[in-house]
């Protein structure tokens, strides 16, 4: 079983949708939880970062973390077609020690 | 947050040859990573680039086939050995700042193609 899973789609929705993307994870020692953007042929962007549970909110994107289920979410409201992109979950044990990729989901947002 | 910057962009090379990728930072990071992220797959973490000592490897990694350097806090180098076909991949660099108060950041990648 893999640390991290991410269902790695594809995921197609029209342009204005709210796209929710999820992982599950088994290490209960993760704290840091973050949420990377990655367009075709360039590296990751950092998008959210958060840490323990909670929610945190950044304009169209919300990320939320439960850790008594081991599950993240990122929600993306009023889609775009700019937003067509791989996001990857990834998380961490402790500050600045190494990340733990889900396997991506590929998202398209149709005009 | 930092900004990075990676070098070559891609590459061509033949088969046995070696690749060395650099990894500049424009400010002092704590910590820097080496990643590959093979064709449609998610990243793989490499290493971890520590200054002034050997890097600590990930199972499966090896400092013969992927020795790394670390000379000081914004610079790191990752070669690739001997290489085959199976190591096309893209590689990247990633940091994290003092404080971490922007999680990680990520160069642009290293596309490496062997032939």
């Amino acid at each position: 079983q893999k640390e991290v899973e991410q269902d790695p789609g594809p995921l197609s929705v029209p342009e204005g949708a709210i796209v929710s993307l999820n992982c599950t994870y088994s290490n209960s020692a993760f704290q840091y939880f973050m949420w990377y953007r990655q367009y075709s042929r360039k590296g990751p962007e950092l998008l959210m970062y958060t840490y323990s549970s909670g929610n945190k909110e950044d304009g169209r994107f919300t990320a939320q973390v439960d850790k008594s289920s081991k599950y993240i979410s990122l929600f993306i409201r009023d889609s775009q077609p700019s937003d067509s992109a791989t996001y990857l979950c990834a998380m961490s044990v402790n500050q600045g020690g190494k990340l733990i990729f889900g396997q991506g989901t590929e998202l398209s947002v149709k005009p | 947050s930092a900004v990075i910057s990676q070098k070559p962009s891609r590459d061509i090379c033949q088969r046995g040859t070696s690749l060395t990728i650099q990894c500049q930072v424009d400010s002092q990071v704590t910590m820097m990573f080496w990643y590959r992220q093979q064709p449609g797959q998610s990243l793989t973490l490499i290493a971890t680039a520590n200054q002034g000592s050997e890097a600590t490897y990930e199972s499966g990694f090896v400092i013969d086939k992927f020795p790394i350097s670390r000379p000081n806090l914004t610079f790191s180098t990752l070669t690739v050995s001997n290489m085959s076909p199976e190591d096309s991949s893209i590689y990247l660099c990633s940091v994290a700042g003092i404080g971490f108060s922007y999680g990680y950041t990520f160069g642009s990648g290293t596309r490496l193609t062997v032939v």
